[in-house]
């Protein structure tokens, strides 16, 4: 069975602070994604990977920053959290050519 | 420019009727086209998807619907039940394997 797993489910941090977001897949997926979600605004893609230590910028990267070290594991940094960083971020994999992508259950992050 | 949009925020069914979910697109380019469903506090998961070269596809009680021309595509759900109560995302793709997403619309089913 298809599993992403996050690190935290919800996390509070203060402004200036340096965020680390995990997501780890078991299904030996090639692809790996990071978005944010706000309401009304849907999902918009930060940074993506398509191989160990690959990473192409989304749509928003301006503030966050990504490592892929291994091929299960892709994290997603925030440099110096500020509060419009406030949101729920969601990892994603997909494998090979396929273009369904498997969603882990997110992390509720605040900066306050 | 949202190049995928869902202009619902919100819709509300009786349960064991028809729910359908509305999506429009801008971009020709787009290929393919997927629904996922998301709970609250969870990812959301794929539901159903359509190539663009039907203009139809089922798996159940949902079905989806393309119209190219138009440039629109519907979810219909039937019958609805309670626990079809979420939040429906359309996202598009242009084959690059990068999913263009809409805003969402919230479902809900009322008993």
């Amino acid at each position: 069975d298809v599993k992403v797993t996050q690190s935290s489910r919800y996390l509070v941090k203060r402004t200036g602070e340096k965020v680390f977001l995990e997501c780890v897949q078991d299904m030996d997926h090639e692809n790996m994604f990071w978005y944010r979600q706000d309401p009304g605004l849907g999902l918009r893609l930060i940074y993506f990977s398509y191989d160990v230590k690959m990473k192409e910028k989304g749509d928003i990267p301006e503030g966050y920053s990504v490592s892929r070290e291994k091929k299960e594991r892709f994290s997603l940094i925030l440099e110096s959290a500020s509060t419009n960083q406030t949101s729920m971020y969601l990892c994603a994999s997909s494998k090979g050519v396929k273009i369904e992508q498997y969603f882990g259950p997110g992390t509720r992050l605040t900066v306050t | 420019d949202q190049q995928v949009k869902q202009n619902s925020p919100s819709l509300s069914v009786q349960e064991g009727r028809i729910s359908i979910l509305n999506c429009d697109y801008t971009n020709s380019m787009f290929d393919y086209f997927l629904w996922y469903k998301k709970y609250p506090a969870e990812g959301p998961t794929f539901l159903i998807s359509i190539s663009s070269i039907k203009d139809k596809n089922e798996d159940g009680r949902f079905t989806v619907f393309l119209n190219k021309s138009a440039k629109h595509l519907s979810l219909h759900i039937v019958p609805s039940q309670p626990g079809d109560s979420a939040v429906y995302f359309c996202a598009a793709t242009d084959s690059n394997y990068q999913l263009i997403w809409g805003a969402g619309t919230k479902l809900i089913i009322k008993p």
